[in-house]
């Protein structure tokens, strides 16, 4: 596609039901990214995928969360027994691998988690 | 642990002014420097990308400017007009990883 697609764009669940989020990247970028963006804490690294294999996870808040990339392609963020502090907007971004760290990473508008 | 700081928070300037939104890092360790650009309820826009080794990109009316010794940025806007209104972020890519810390963010507002 033109762009990197996250679907869906919002989602409202209760507290304690697991949650998947989905990242379509732009094509031909091997190298995607997840990040978080909360009010208080701003914009949060969580999870660098190379293909399909995750060399950096280090910004994963707990083990509740977990993503996987098939395909080289699309990517899934799940969080398991969603809590209210994992309300926020989900960001997903991508690039080309070739010299990924200055390539810029483009960016999805989001998926707006709210937990009641 | 590299930490990002914008100053000011917010600003506002009448349409047609050049203005300066500052960034700045504790790492100088740093691989690159990107500014980006976020609308209300949308992704993140990539504007600018300094690598460490330069001191400077330009793109149309943005310049940016990289200072790594003082752990500075500068984004420049010339000529400013109501649609450049957005809050804009500056990320640090640490040197042994491929994640940008990001700041919160300056929200800027340009009066027509």
């Amino acid at each position: 596609g033109a762009g990197v697609s996250q679907s869906p764009s919002n989602k409202v669940t209760e507290k304690g039901k697991d949650v998947e989020l989905r990242c379509d990247p732009i094509s031909g970028h091997t190298a995607l990214y997840w990040y978080r963006q909360s009010l208080g804490q701003g914009l949060e690294f969580l999870i660098y995928f190379q293909g399909n294999s995750a060399p950096d996870k280090s910004g994963l808040p707990s083990d509740r969360f977990s993503a996987e990339r098939t395909g080289g392609s699309v990517s899934t963020l799940t969080i398991q027994r969603t809590q209210q502090e994992d309300s926020a907007v989900y960001l997903c971004a991508s690039s080309w691998e070739q010299g990924a760290r200055n390539q810029p990473q483009h960016f999805g508008d989001g998926t707006r988690l709210s937990i009641l | 642990k590299q930490e990002v700081t914008q100053i000011p928070a917010a600003l506002s300037v009448p349409e047609g002014e050049n203005l300066v939104l500052n960034c700045s890092f504790t790492d100088s360790a740093i691989y690159n420097l990107q500014w980006f650009r976020q609308d209300p309820g949308k992704g993140l826009t990539s504007l600018l990308l300094i690598q460490s080794s330069q001191r400077e990109q330009t793109s149309g009316r943005l310049n940016a400017s990289l200072d790594k010794s003082s752990g500075r940025s500068t984004l420049y806007i010339a000529a400013s007009q109501p649609g450049d209104s957005a809050t804009y972020l500056c990320a640090a890519s640490g040197a042994g990883s491929y994640q940008l810390t990001f700041g919160k963010g300056t929200k800027l507002s340009v009066i027509p």
